[in-house]
This record gives structure tokens, C-alpha cells and sequence, in this order.
């Protein structure tokens, strides 16, 4: 079946750059999303690329898509202590129904 | 813009109750998923809605869970007799559309004692 998978901890400095990586097994994938959750809350929707591309910007997130080796990267610039949560990479396909398979989360910690 | 409601925030109750959570999606949104997270994991897909029609049930949704979304606006998702395992963050989300970005509530995090 499908499966996404993550590193669990990431620790940064504030104002260096964070990447965080997730890897997916569905070729047929057709979006990959990141999501962020903070302490008790729901997931915020923080960006998402389309299968035919390889990256995506927006603002200080970046997005890079390497569809061959089904990888996927979120790089935060500048991160903030307020950038501290855990991130969650998911993907859907139309196959099936649009439901999101969730990696398992990275938590990111950011020091000052 | 109103986002995804999710009613109550927090739930806790003796094993062998029954209990009921309400979603309210974005208005315009045709596309109702739950899904469930456990301490530590990613959120695991349940079921979800296309307008009123229940179009997919996950194998984690046992004979005592049940949905549903009669006027295709809101949602229900009511677990009968609970047990302990049934402890979790019971996550709700819309969309419009199967591919389009899925917009989740804060959740309703439930408790058996």
C-alpha cells in the first residue's frame, strides 16, 4: 500500500534555513501537500505542488519535488521560533478518492 | 472566512458510552473527509463525503463507528461504545473537489476513562 515516510526531529538555529524531507511510495500520486500542527491544534495548510512540477515558492517556503526518486522537500528561510511545530507531508491520487496519506511528522525545533 | 468547525474541542468519557462529534465544513465545500490521529502519529484517513453520499470507509472504521452527512453540510461521526483505543484527535476536513487542498478543523480530542 501507500506509505510516506519522514525523518522525526529536526533542531535549527533561529535564522538559518530548515529543510525537511519526506519520500512516498505512489507513483500515481498526483499532489503532495505539507502541512503544520501546533500543540493541540489542527493542521494548517502551509503549501502543495502538483506532480508535474519540480519546485514551488511561496514567500520563505520552497518546495522541490523529485518525482524519479519520489522524494519530496519543504526548506523554511529564515526560520523563526514561531516556524516550531511538527510538519506533515501527505500525498493524494485521484485513484483514490483525494484521501491524504500523512507521513508520520517531523518535529521541528527551533533555538534561538 | 469561516473555516472547518469541529464540535466539541474536547470530549472525555467513560468506556462503553456512546458519543457524537459534529463538523461544520467552508461552506462551498462538497468534499468532507475524517480522519484520526493517535499521539505521536500522522492522521489516518476514516471516511469521507462527496455532498451527502458516503463514498469511501477506511478498515479502521469498525461496525461501531458510523457517519454521516445528511443534508450534505455538516457531519456527524458518532462511535458506539467506546473502548480505549477509541482515544485519539478526530480530525475533520473539506475540500472542493478530490484534488484540490483539504482545509482541517482544530479537531475534536477525545478521551475514554
Amino acid at each position: 500500500g501507500e506509505d510516506v515516510e519522514q525523518s522525526l526531529f529536526l533542531s535549527v538555529r533561529e535564522g538559518d534555513s530548515s529543510v525537511i524531507n519526506c519520500t512516498y511510495t505512489d507513483s500515481s500520486s498526483t499532489y503532495l501537500y505539507w502541512y503544520k500542527q501546533e500543540p493541540g491544534a489542527g493542521l494548517q495548510l502551509l503549501t502543495y505542488i502538483f506532480s508535474n512540477m519540480d519546485m514551488k515558492q511561496d514567500q520563505r517556503l520552497t518546495v522541490l519535488l523529485n518525482k524519479k526518486d519520489k522524494h519530496l522537500s519543504l526548506r523554511i528561510a529564515d526560520t523563526q521560533t514561531g516556524d516550531s511545530a511538527i510538519y506533515f507531508c501527505a500525498e493524494s491520487s485521484g485513484n483514490q478518492g483525494g484521501k491524504l496519506i500523512f507521513g508520520q511528522g517531523t518535529e521541528l525545533s527551533v533555538k534561538p | 472566512d469561516t473555516g472547518v468547525s469541529q464540535d466539541p474541542r474536547h470530549k472525555i468519557t467513560k468506556r462503553g458510552q456512546n458519543v457524537t462529534f459534529r463538523c461544520d465544513p467552508i461552506s462551498e465545500h462538497n468534499r468532507l473527509y475524517w480522519y484520526r490521529q493517535t499521539l505521536g502519529q500522522g492522521p489516518e484517513f476514516l471516511t469521507y463525503f462527496q455532498n451527502e453520499a458516503q463514498l469511501e470507509k477506511s478498515r479502521l472504521l469498525s461496525d461501531r463507528f458510523s457517519a454521516e452527512r445528511p443534508k450534505g453540510s455538516f457531519s456527524t461521526l458518532e462511535i458506539q461504545r467506546t473502548e480505549q483505543g477509541d482515544s485519539a484527535m478526530y480530525l475533520c476536513a473539506s475540500s472542493y473537489g478530490s484534488n484540490q487542498p483539504q482545509h482541517f478543523g482544530d479537531g475534536t480530542r477525545l478521551s475514554i476513562l
